[in-house]
């Protein structure tokens, strides 16, 4: 079956480290994204990628980074620079970026805490 | 930035009882989309609404796009166990072109 799998499901980190979050899909999405997801709150991007190679900030990208050097595979670094790492991560993907016609699909996210 | 206000924030059902929420935002949006999570999964994609006005089903879900394009309803009939959970809006649009979620509306079983 086509979807998203992201990996690990749960992560526990100590402050300080670098954490990188697997997301990989198999529905030949160009686009993919990052989302965070915090308690009461609604999503809120983290970064974003329209195509192989190129990848745009989110609205709260500050302390993470991405790479997109597969179509079908798009991980998040949290970095020891993220002042509040400790968060649902959301990753989806769509045919094209966001627009008409494209809704976004996701995975099923990974549960990061760190002490 | 574009914001999208959505509520109730929860609220609590008891099977057989019909269900509304709505988002509603000052900017005006072209693609409407509503998402359910159940706990630690990811949303799912329940209705997707692409024009001023349209009306669309998906089972027991009804969704509208507002005819203003400012705000969107879903409405769940005759709800059941496995309809709670959070159901967020989302809204397309702006310069950017990207999705803007509201911050979701909590649905438990009353006790």
């Amino acid at each position: 079956d086509g979807g998203i799998t992201q990996s690990p499901k749960y992560l526990f980190r100590k402050e300080g480290q670098n954490v990188t979050l697997s997301c990989e899909q198999n529905l030949n999405h160009d686009a993919m994204y990052w989302y965070r997801q915090d308690p009461g709150q609604g999503l809120r991007l983290i970064y974003y990628s329209q195509i192989v190679n190129d990848f745009q900030k989110g609205d709260i990208a500050e302390g993470y980074s991405v790479s997109r050097e597969k179509k079908e595979s798009f991980p998040l670094t949290v970095t020891s620079a993220q002042k509040n790492p400790t968060a649902f991560y959301l990753c989806a993907s769509s045919p094209r970026k966001s627009s008409y016609n494209s809704p976004l699909h996701f995975g099923n996210g990974t549960r990061l805490t760190v002490t | 930035g574009q914001q999208l206000n959505q509520s109730p924030q929860s609220m609590f059902i008891q099977e057989g009882e019909d269900v509304s929420m709505n988002c509603t935002s000052s900017s005006i949006f072209n693609t409407w989309l509503w998402y359910k999570q159940d706990p630690g999964e990811g949303p799912v994609l329940l209705i997707a609404l692409y024009k001023a006005g349209e009306l669309t089903s998906n089972g027991r879900l009804t969704a509208q796009f507002g005819i203003t394009r400012k705000d969107s309803f879903l409405n769940i009939s005759a709800s059941i166990p496995s309809d709670v959970g959070i159901y967020f809006c989302a809204g397309l649009g702006g310069s950017q072109g990207n999705l803007i979620f509201g911050k979701g509306t909590k649905l438990s079983v009353k006790p």
